[in-house]
């Protein structure tokens, strides 16, 4: 039963090839995001999408696009990867309202790792 | 901003003694706190939260963390480790009100459980 897939675990792409990483979601919730973590660091935010509102960090490279067709699914597009990119990528996803006691814990999937020849 | 600080790259500890994994923030307001845990080449493995209420939170895998308001503290312990404790636990948090607010993590300790 799992709640947050990401495919592929492993990706193998070449410098300045686009490459697309895909996240679902079994659990309805209404906000999905990506991070960026490398090498045993803290994972960094690029973008959110709160319902069909995308909204990017300030600094996120122009390089990284995503795109929200609906609830479940989510994908981060890499348009020319560097070897900078090389990094483990999390998708999360969290129920969001704007009521009092909104629970803002966030469910993360497996990642991919991301590997740039 | 919001900020949290995992002083300890690493914390070693034998099998069968008590852990702490330390963690303090700043916030603005009140804060929603939160531990997570990763094996290697994994995801974030949600551990436990606080949001409000008593200070002593239980989570998972028999976790527990206390919510230390004037110390602005949340450590993470556990009265017993176990040899397959041993992974990197990152400390987050969020800010509880003011409209849409990302959740800050720390840059995660590495936790050795000895045998």
């Amino acid at each position: 039963d799992a709640m947050v897939i990401q495919n592929p675990r492993y990706q193998v792409t070449q410098f300045g090839k686009p490459v697309t990483l895909s996240c679902s979601q079994t659990l309805n919730h209404n906000v999905m995001y990506w991070y960026q973590q490398k090498s045993s660091q803290a994972p960094k935010l690029l973008f959110h999408y709160y319902d069909k509102d995308f909204n990017n960090e300030a600094d996120t490279p122009d390089n990284f696009q995503s795109r929200r067709p609906n609830t479940s699914f989510c994908f981060l597009d890499i348009r020319s990867p560097g070897l900078g990119d090389a990094a483990m990528y999390l998708c999360a996803t969290s129920r969001d309202t704007s009521n009092r006691g909104r629970k803002e814990t966030q469910y993360f999937g497996p990642g991919t790792r991301l590997l740039v020849l | 901003a919001q900020s949290v600080a995992q002083p300890e790259d690493q914390v070693n500890v034998a099998e069968g003694n008590p852990l702490t994994v330390k963690c303090t923030y700043s916030v603005s307001g009140n804060p929603y706190l939160f531990w997570y845990v990763q094996y290697p080449n994994r995801g974030l493995q949600f551990l436990l939260k606080y949001i409000t209420g008593d200070n002593l939170v239980k989570g998972s895998y028999g976790f527990e963390a206390e919510f230390n308001k004037s110390q602005t503290s949340f450590h993470l312990k556990k009265p017993s480790a176990l040899v397959s404790d041993s992974a990197l636990y990152f400390c987050a948090v969020r800010a509880s009100s003011g409209g849409y607010q990302k959740v800050t993590f720390g840059t995660g300790t590495k936790l050795q459980v000895i045998p």
